[in-house]
């Protein structure tokens, strides 16, 4: 129930296409909804979030689109670049009791935007 | 901008020895967490600090774990007898009271056993 499944697990676009990358998880009490950027050798950064409040939410070539009642989020870039080519990670997090929240992280979708 | 600061960036240990890998996260943040990432797998939740106290700990975080925030700055994860299977870059990560639930990664430090 504390799973996050992410398809898929590779991505070949081509520059200037849209990358798709889904999302579904289980667990209700997740309550926000990071996407991070890994680059190899790198920590993951912080891309865009959402809450589960709201539907859409974009900031510039990046949107993520939330469907609460199917319990599935995506990330959508747009215009892919080949800097884009990075693995990326959806994320869910959930309150701790003592303090602070926890990310489960998905499994990753390696990108690749060819020229 | 301010970021989450780890050493070393790679170290490589003896099976059984003990390791210190440490972080500085950014200065106003009061939630500090460390993950981990055996190569090619997902980011996977360590244990999580706050108040001075682990406020949770995964399965992975068994009693060769441990955390420590000495000084008021750095923030420590030490293993006590490393095996094998703790190879992996983890990475520390903090979080401020009020920004979300924002949670902010250093680069990570590179454990290889051997």
């Amino acid at each position: 129930q504390q799973q996050v499944k992410q398809s898929p697990q590779s991505l070949i676009v081509q520059k200037g296409g849209i990358s798709i990358i889904n999302c579904a998880y289980e667990n209700t009490a997740f309550d926000y909804f990071p996407w991070y950027q890994q680059f190899p050798g790198k920590g993951p950064a912080l891309l865009i979030a959402i809450r589960p409040d709201v539907s859409e939410k974009k900031e510039g070539r990046f949107t993520i689109s939330f469907n609460k009642s199917a319990k599935q989020f995506s990330l959508h870039i747009m215009d892919s670049q080949p800097g884009d080519s990075a693995t990326y990670f959806c994320a869910a997090s959930t309150i701790l009791t003592g303090g602070g929240n926890k990310l489960t992280f998905g499994t990753g979708t390696q990108l690749k935007v060819e020229l | 901008e301010p970021e989450v600061t780890q050493t070393p960036s790679h170290q490589v240990t003896q099976m059984g020895q003990e390791v210190i890998l440490r972080c500085v996260p950014i200065s106003n943040h009061l939630y500090f967490y460390w993950y981990r990432q055996i190569l090619g797998q997902k980011v996977e939740f360590l244990v999580s600090f706050y108040n001075n106290e682990i406020s949770e700990k995964s399965e992975i975080f068994d009693d060769q774990f441990s955390v420590e925030r000495p000084d008021g700055s750095n923030f420590t994860l030490k293993i006590r007898s490393t095996k094998l299977e703790d190879s992996a870059m983890y990475f520390c990560a903090s979080r401020y009271r009020g920004s979300g639930n924002t949670i902010y990664f250093g680069e990570g430090s590179w454990l290889t056993v051997v």
